[in-house]
């Protein structure tokens, strides 16, 4: 089955930096890839996703990118803000395209 | 629209008690999971349907049971419940399909701890 891995498990930064956090997965089929913010105590919220026939996508001050061949994507903030402080998951529809199999998540700290 | 509801959204149970985790979606979606959220180990899915009357195994199913026998609901149930079960269980439905237009909502959660 998909098996997904994320790094860092913790980020921390400094206001107005820039923060990536990447990921990779096993299963060549999966073509669907979501990352979710999950404030405190919150449920986890669809922030921005990528299909494989897309390379990169672009929403504000995030952006997702994805290497179909090496099987790998990444979240980039930029100008990070205090509001940013979150755990960050990344995904890939597993389980033959019916089920969403999510990394760790990485706890990102921004500092003012 | 509630979106997805979860009953209850906190437990507490003594080792060997069985209790049932309710969900219920009122978006018409065919599919729905149980995932639980530990520190460290993201999402890890538990049970999930892709429609009324099915179910099938995630990655961490021992100890659970599952049944769909509404669209709207998906119970999760723990027959003898173990401290290992301590997590926070959330659910999750979603349309079939792949993408954007398929985003997959989660309810709130259930903090459930086991004595």
């Amino acid at each position: 089955g998909e098996n997904v891995e994320q790094h860092p498990s913790t980020l921390s930064v400094q206001e107005g930096d820039s923060a990536v956090i990447k990921c990779t997965y096993s299963d060549s089929a999966s073509n669907y890839f979501p990352w979710y913010k999950q404030e405190l105590g919150k449920r986890p919220q669809l922030i921005i996703d990528i299909r494989s026939n897309v390379g990169e996508k672009k929403d504000q001050r995030i952006a997702v990118t994805l290497n179909k061949t090496a099987k790998h994507f990444s979240l980039h903030i930029t100008e990070t803000q205090p509001e940013d402080s979150a755990v960050y998951f990344c995904a890939a529809m597993g389980q033959a395209g019916t089920a969403l199999i999510f990394g760790k998540g990485t706890t990102l700290s921004v500092s003012s | 629209n509630a979106g997805v509801t979860q009953t209850p959204k906190f437990r507490v149970l003594k080792t060997g008690q069985s209790m049932t985790l309710l969900c219920a979606q009122d978006m018409n979606h065919e599919y729905m999971y149980w995932y639980r959220q530990d520190p460290g180990m993201g999402l890890r899915l538990i049970h999930y349907s892709v429609g009324e009357g099915t179910t099938a195994k995630g990655e961490v199913p021992d100890g659970y049971n599952v049944s769909r026998l509404k669209k709207q609901n998906f119970l999760l149930g723990l027959e003898s419940a173990a401290p290992s079960q301590t997590s926070v269980y959330f659910c999750a439905s979603r349309r079939p399909g792949q993408g954007r237009n398929q985003p997959q909502h989660f309810g709130d959660g259930t903090r459930l701890s086991i004595l």
